[in-house]
């Protein structure tokens, strides 16, 4: 049984330019999460699928964020023209319906923004 | 809105020695849960314990326990036996009920046990 995977681990990029990070969940688990994880805290919600249907996203995630879950299976995280406050660990999270049901986490993609 | 707090920054433990990680949280919610993680320096986050609002025993995991008061909305982490491993970052979670069914997390632990 895998875990959560996600790609890349680590990603360093210049101001402005575009990044995309993937992350494959547990291959039963219908739901799938982002968070966003700075520097001294926790991690913060950023956004949640049900199947491939994105159903809820966070006032965190601006409009230079986009997400995808194509086909229900994996999901893709996009940030266009990135700026030096999105440096951060990125992680994804999946878990199976109804309540009581444990998130299990990736290893996450640490973004270093330039 | 929930919220968790974890007021312990730093904890310093001899190992083979007991350490209890202390978590409380805010919620009006009848009905929630709550997780510990840990986070070593690899940055992943491993779950360890959950424990339900209406369980009416504590949870138990291995060395892991969770010392659940609801009155005082506290769910403390005890880690029984502490070894060279589990220095790490320790976060505390609450699931909210409805929606996304997210997780909200207090700022973390970071436990080190000496040898």
């Amino acid at each position: 049984d895998t875990g959560v995977s996600q790609n890349p681990r680590h990603k360093i990029t210049k101001r402005g330019q575009n990044v995309t990070f993937r992350c494959d969940p547990i291959s039963e688990h219908n739901r799938l999460y982002w968070y966003r994880q700075t520097l001294g805290q926790g991690p913060e919600f950023l956004t949640y699928f049900q199947n491939e249907a994105q159903l809820e996203k966070s006032r965190l995630l601006s409009d230079r964020f986009s997400a995808e879950r194509p086909k229900g299976s994996f999901s893709t995280l996009e940030i266009q023209r990135t700026e030096q406050g999105d440096s951060a660990m990125y992680l994804c999270a999946s878990s199976s319906e109804g309540g009581g049901k444990t998130q299990y986490f990736g290893p996450g993609t640490r973004l270093l923004v330039l | 809105a929930q919220k968790i707090t974890q007021t312990q920054p730093g904890m310093f433990v001899q190992e083979k020695e007991a350490v209890t990680l202390d978590c409380t949280y805010d919620t009006s919610d009848p009905s929630y849960g709550l997780f510990w993680y840990k986070q070593p320096s690899s940055g992943e986050m491993i779950f360890l314990i959950y424990q339900g609002s209406y369980d009416q025993q504590n949870a138990t995991e291995g060395r892991y326990s969770l010392n659940f008061q609801k009155a005082r909305k506290s769910a403390n982490l005890v880690i029984s036996a502490s070894q060279l491993g589990d220095s790490a970052m320790y976060f505390c979670a609450m699931r909210e009920v409805q929606g996304a069914q997210k997780l909200v997390f207090g700022q973390g632990t970071r436990l080190t046990i000496n040898p």
